[in-house]
C-alpha cells in the first residue's frame, strides 16, 4: 500500500516561509504532487516534481528527494489568502489514481 | 478557461435512497477520477476512467457503480445510500493517462448529506 506523512497543522504569520515536508512509502513512485484546498473548496494544482530537485513557481517551491522518499512545499512571502489545506499526492507506479496525505493546515496570522 | 463541471452541487437524500452525480471534464480530457472526501479527511480515491473504460478502481462500495460516455463525461451512481456515505465528492479530469500527465483537475464537488 501507500503510506504519506505531513504535519496536521503550521500556524505562521504574514511574511514569514513556511515548509511543509512530506515523506512517503509507496510500492512504485511515478512523482509528488501538491494540491492546495481552501474549506469548502477543490483541491487545486500546485506543483509537480518528478525528478530530484526543486521546481519554482511564484511564491510556492516544491522539492524532491527520491533517495531519501521525502519531500517539501516551500510558501514564501505568506498572504492571509494562503491559509488552506494543503496535500502531498504520490502515483504508485502500478495505478493510476493519486493518494494523498492527510494534509497540513496552514494558517496565516496577521 | 474551461474548468470540470459537477452537477448538481449540493444534494440531500434520505437513506435507502439513489443519488447521480455527474461530471463533465475539461474539454479534450479523457480520463476521468472520482474521489470522496469526508470532513477533515483527505480525499480517497473511488475509481477512473480512461477513454471510456475502466481504469482502476480503488474503495468504492459495490452499492456505487460508475461509468464515462461517448461524450467523456461520467455519472457515479450510488444506490442504498447510507449516513456515512455523506460527503464531498470530487470529480477531476486529465489528459492522458495519470502515469503520463500528473495534474488532475478538480471539479468544485458535489456535496451530499444522507439524512
Amino acid at each position: 500500500g501507500q503510506s504519506l506523512e505531513q504535519p496536521s497543522e503550521v500556524t505562521a504569520v504574514e511574511g514569514a516561509i513556511v515548509q511543509i515536508n512530506c515523506t512517503y512509502q509507496t510500492s512504485g513512485f511515478y512523482g509528488l504532487s501538491w494540491y492546495q484546498q481552501h474549506d469548502g473548496g477543490a483541491p487545486t494544482f500546485l506543483s509537480y516534481n518528478g525528478l530530484d530537485g526543486l521546481e519554482e513557481t511564484g511564491r510556492f517551491s516544491s522539492f524532491l528527494s527520491r533517495s531519501d522518499s521525502y519531500g517539501y512545499l516551500l510558501l514564501q512571502e505568506l498572504q492571509m489568502k494562503d491559509s488552506a489545506s494543503y496535500f502531498c499526492a504520490v502515483r504508485p507506479s502500478n495505478d493510476y489514481k493519486l493518494s494523498f496525505g492527510a494534509g497540513t493546515t496552514v494558517t496565516v496570522r496577521a | 478557461a474551461a474548468g470540470v463541471i459537477q452537477s448538481p452541487r449540493h444534494l440531500i437524500k434520505e437513506k435507502r435512497e439513489t443519488a447521480t452525480l455527474k461530471c463533465y471534464p475539461i474539454p479534450r480530457h479523457d480520463t476521468v477520477y472520482w474521489y470522496q472526501q469526508g470532513p477533515g479527511q483527505d480525499p480517497q480515491f473511488l475509481i477512473s476512467f480512461y477513454e471510456k473504460m475502466q481504469s482502476d478502481k480503488g474503495s468504492i462500495p459495490d452499492r456505487f457503480s460508475a461509468q464515462q460516455f461517448s461524450d467523456y463525461h461520467s455519472e457515479l451512481n450510488m444506490s442504498s445510500l447510507e449516513l456515512g456515505d455523506s460527503a464531498l465528492y470530487f470529480c477531476a479530469s486529465s489528459q492522458g493517462l495519470a502515469g503520463f500527465q500528473e495534474t488532475q483537475y478538480f471539479g468544485p464537488g458535489t456535496r451530499l448529506l444522507v439524512l
